[in-house]
Parts: structure tokens; C-alpha cells; sequence
């Protein structure tokens, strides 16, 4: 089945620096891609929904300007997180939906960032 | 909005024993549901999911799941669970196939010897 890859899958940075994940989508064309947000033994809550080539839709609550999301290719979005805090220390997946995927969504395997 | 509720947090059973998690959604039109399992530490599998038709959903894992709309609930079932089932379970929901999904709180199964 198709595939979504995450790196890196362990992250650590300094408090107030930034870090960048990326999510590919390693054979299809992910028109959509999705990230969410998994604080420990939490939900997953949907952070935003990205479209290549145009900005990202972000939900309620989601600072737009701290969670850079980028979409720039059909196999490829990041998530920037800027000036991060420890707060920020949790587990992030992204899933990717497109034409070829037969419009079934794929989840990465997730990341893991703990600020310190 | 779609929302998801599973009513229970944790649920514990013996190995061998049957299992039913339950799962109840909230969505105007008729919905795309999903399970997922996810163990400690590692991303999500898909266990099944329902678009339309068959009301009884077979997945992997022998997991099965019964979409009942009059009752507004897609229960995950299994007739004999092994331990290698302990994990947490997620019901969700979604607009359309490849819209996105938002995800219950979780069930965390838990599998006695």
C-alpha cells in the first residue's frame, strides 16, 4: 500500500530554537496532507489541513505564525515549529490523502519532539 | 461540527475472551468511520473503516466493527482477543474519504494472562 514517511522520527531541540518534520509521501501524490498533534496518552487533535501550492487551513486554536506549515510539492509538507517551548514537546503525525492514494488517507509514522 | 465519543477510557479483558469497544459519533450527513490502533510510542494502523454498503466491517487483525445508524454507533469487535492486542484504540470520523478525521478520545485496551 502507499506509503507515508516521517523524519525525523525523534527530535530534540533547545527551548526557543526552531525545528522543521517533514512528511513525504513516498509513491503517490498527496494533493492533502494533515497534521495533528498527540500529547502523551492524548487524542490526536488535527493541527491543520495543508493543499500543495496554497496555504494551509489551520483549526481553532492553532497558531498559524508558531506552526509553519509548508506544502510546496505533491510528495512533500513540513511543519516548522519556531521558537518552540517545552509545551511544544509532543508527538507529531501527518497523513496524506490524494488521487492516487484511491482518495485513502495514509498516516506517517509520526515524530516524536521533546523541547528542552 | 463531527465529533467522536468513546465512552470508555480504559477497558480491561482477559485473553481469549471477546471484546466489543465502543464508539459513537455525531455527523448530520452519513459519515466515513474509521478505527485505528496505535501502540506505545508508534504511529497509527488502520484496523477498518466504513464508506458505505455492508453495514458489518471486516479488518485485519480479526477485528470486525457494525455500523448502526439508528443508534449513531460504530462498535469494534473481536471474538477472541490475544495479547498482542493491547494497544490503544481510536474510533473516528470523517466529511469524506479523503477529508480530514477527527479522532475519539481512545479506548486503551489492557489484556490479562
Amino acid at each position: 500500500g502507499a506509503v507515508v514517511s516521517q523524519h525525523p522520527s525523534r527530535v530534540i531541540c533547545k527551548s526557543g530554537t526552531s525545528v522543521k518534520i517533514e512528511c513525504r509521501s513516498l509513491d503517490f501524490q498527496a494533493t492533502t496532507m494533515f497534521w495533528y498533534r498527540q500529547f502523551p496518552k492524548q487524542s490526536l487533535m488535527l493541527m491543520a489541513t495543508s493543499n500543495e501550492g496554497s496555504k494551509a487551513t489551520y483549526e481553532q486554536g492553532v497558531e498559524k505564525d508558531k506552526f509553519l506549515i509548508n506544502h510546496a510539492s505533491l510528495t512533500l509538507s513540513t511543519l516548522t515549529v519556531t521558537s518552540a517551548h517545552p509545551e511544544d514537546s509532543s508527538f507529531y503525525i501527518c497523513s496524506a490523502t490524494g488521487t492516487a492514494s484511491g482518495n485513502t488517507i495514509y498516516f506517517g509514522e509520526g515524530s516524536w519532539l521533546t523541547v528542552v | 461540527a463531527q465529533s467522536v465519543t468513546q465512552p470508555d477510557i480504559h477497558i480491561t479483558v482477559s485473553e481469549g475472551a471477546s471484546l466489543e469497544l465502543r464508539c459513537n459519533y455525531s455527523y448530520g450527513a452519513t459519515p466515513y468511520l474509521f478505527w485505528y490502533v496505535q501502540s506505545p510510542g508508534q504511529g497509527l494502523q488502520l484496523l477498518l473503516k466504513y464508506f458505505s454498503g455492508d453495514t458489518l466491517v471486516q479488518g485485519i487483525k480479526g477485528f470486525e466493527a457494525e455500523f448502526k445508524r439508528s443508534q449513531s454507533s460504530f462498535n469494534l469487535r473481536k471474538p477472541s482477543v490475544h495479547w498482542s492486542d493491547a494497544a490503544e484504540y481510536f474510533c473516528a470520523v470523517g466529511l469524506n474519504r479523503d477529508d480530514k478525521i477527527i479522532f475519539g478520545k481512545g479506548t486503551r485496551l489492557h489484556i490479562l494472562p
